[in-house]
């Protein structure tokens, strides 16, 4: 069936390094796609997200590009920050998901000052 | 916007009780979603609901689960005879349909612990 696929973590960075999280996904059709954001003993935030083919969804200096010719959806930011510490979600919606988020593992990412 | 609320944050119950969740969503939004999520996984889908209709059921949410919209606000969703298995968060979502996207908005969720 359809899925989404992220890099495994945990990704331990320095403070005001380069962050990449690859995600992937599995369609033939146009699913919309999200990244999720989970921070210590709370619930998922929308971070970004993407409806259609080379949108690029953008928010709090992270950003990712809806690219169909390789289905990927990967998450960047050029300098993270120890606040950025948490686990993000890739996740994809649409018909071909039956109208249900489906979701990557996780990618708990570390921030080290 | 006072965002998705879900009642109790923390369970803890004995394997055999009966349990209930309750989970308000963002007040215009038409749909509403439940979710499971154990430690170190993604949330895994559960059931749906379009107003007050019961759309979409996953495999998952056997015979002891039971989830109801009564007046399409509000939703319950009840696990009978708890195992120690079903011990997990239970995250509730709700959308608006028509935006592109369906974008789901999260509530702090509900965490499960069977003894």
């Amino acid at each position: 069936g359809d899925s989404v696929t992220q890099m495994e973590g945990p990704v331990t960075l320095s403070e005001e390094a380069f962050l990449t999280i690859n995600c992937t996904y599995t369609a033939t059709g146009y699913p919309s796609l999200f990244w999720y954001v989970q921070y210590p003993g709370e619930g998922l935030q929308l971070l970004l997200k993407a409806t259609k083919a080379d949108d690029k969804g953008s928010n709090k200096g992270f950003e990712a590009t809806y690219r169909k010719e390789t289905t990927s959806f990967h998450l960047e930011k050029g300098s993270v920050q120890v606040s950025d510490s948490a686990v993000y979600f890739c996740a994809a919606s649409g018909e071909e998901y039956g109208n249900k988020l489906v979701f990557g593992a996780g990618t708990i990412l570390r921030v080290k000052s | 916007d006072t965002g998705v609320s879900q009642d109790p944050r923390h369970k803890i119950t004995k394997r055999g009780q009966n349990v209930t969740f309750r989970c308000d969503p963002i007040s215009e939004h038409n749909r509403l979603y439940w979710y499971r999520q154990t430690l170190g996984q993604g949330p895994e889908f559960l059931t749906y609901f379009q107003n007050e209709a019961q759309l979409e059921k996953s495999r998952l949410l056997s015979d002891r689960f039971s989830a109801e919209r009564p007046k399409g606000s509000f939703s319950t969703l009840e696990i009978q005879r708890t195992e120690q298995g079903d011990s997990a968060m239970y995250l509730c979502a709700s959308s608006l349909t028509g935006l592109a996207g369906d974008t789901q908005y999260f509530g702090p969720g509900t965490r499960l612990t069977v003894l």
